[in-house]
């Protein structure tokens, strides 16, 4: 699985729009790039995934390069309920060996 | 119905006592998942059930015991449980083709 890197934390303001980039240089060709919440005390939440170029829905947009080592997840006009760990993760989407997670981004919003 | 159901919610044991967690879905998935979350730490993943069977068991210890019983139903049996195995145990499913993942609210385990 290909190794994912993202900032420990963040911090915004509500109202904000919140960029949080993932670095995942190994990347393979099968692979998808998704993004997970995790509200303290709750199990992870999926919020979107992608393969290439922009993915948009109803909380998040995701952009991924053309050479898809990176990805950033878009989050716009937040509000203090968004304050949750996000979590990269990269991998096939056929098989189910389960999701490995790295360390994730604390995101704290403030008023 | 698209919940993962976990119970309990809160379960405190000695390290002497037997005890069981329960985890239901009635989505269809055919893929179910115990994770381990510690304290300001990702979740990690225990063990995979795919169509019933298990299929990955992360070199768990023994005194974890999974069970499928149904398609619909994944227990997690403890016995002899460490005190540094108090965390938040996940349950999980997903379709076998590992997109969107979907899991429960967990059960915070406390072992004394």
């Amino acid at each position: 699985l290909a190794k994912t890197t993202q900032p420990i934390s963040m911090d915004s303001y509500e109202g904000q729009e919140v960029n949080i980039t993932c670095s995942h240089n190994n990347i393979a060709t099968n692979d998808y790039i998704t993004w997970y919440q995790q509200f303290p005390s709750q199990g992870p939440r999926f919020i979107i995934q992608g393969y290439k170029t922009k993915v948009t829905n109803e909380v998040a947009s995701l952009f991924i390069p053309a050479d898809r080592k990176s990805s950033t997840l878009s989050l716009p006009r937040v509000s203090l309920s968004d304050t949750a760990v996000y979590y990269c993760l990269v991998g096939p989407l056929v098989g189910a060996d389960g999701l490995t997670f790295g360390k994730g981004t604390h995101l704290i919003i403030q008023p | 119905d698209t919940e993962v159901t976990q119970t309990p919610k809160h379960l405190v044991m000695g390290m002497t006592n037997k005890k069981s967690l329960k985890c239901e879905q009635h989505m269809g998935h055919r893929a179910m998942y115990w994770y381990k979350q510690k304290a300001k730490k990702p979740p990690e993943l225990m063990f995979v059930y795919s169509y019933e069977k298990l299929s990955i068991n992360e070199s768990v210890p023994s005194r974890f015991s999974p069970e499928c019983p149904n398609s619909s139903l994944l227990n997690l049996h403890l016995h002899a449980l460490q005190p540094e195995d108090s965390a938040l145990y996940l349950c999980a499913s997903s379709q076998d083709s590992g997109y969107g993942y979907t899991f429960g609210s967990g059960t915070r385990l406390t072992v004394v």
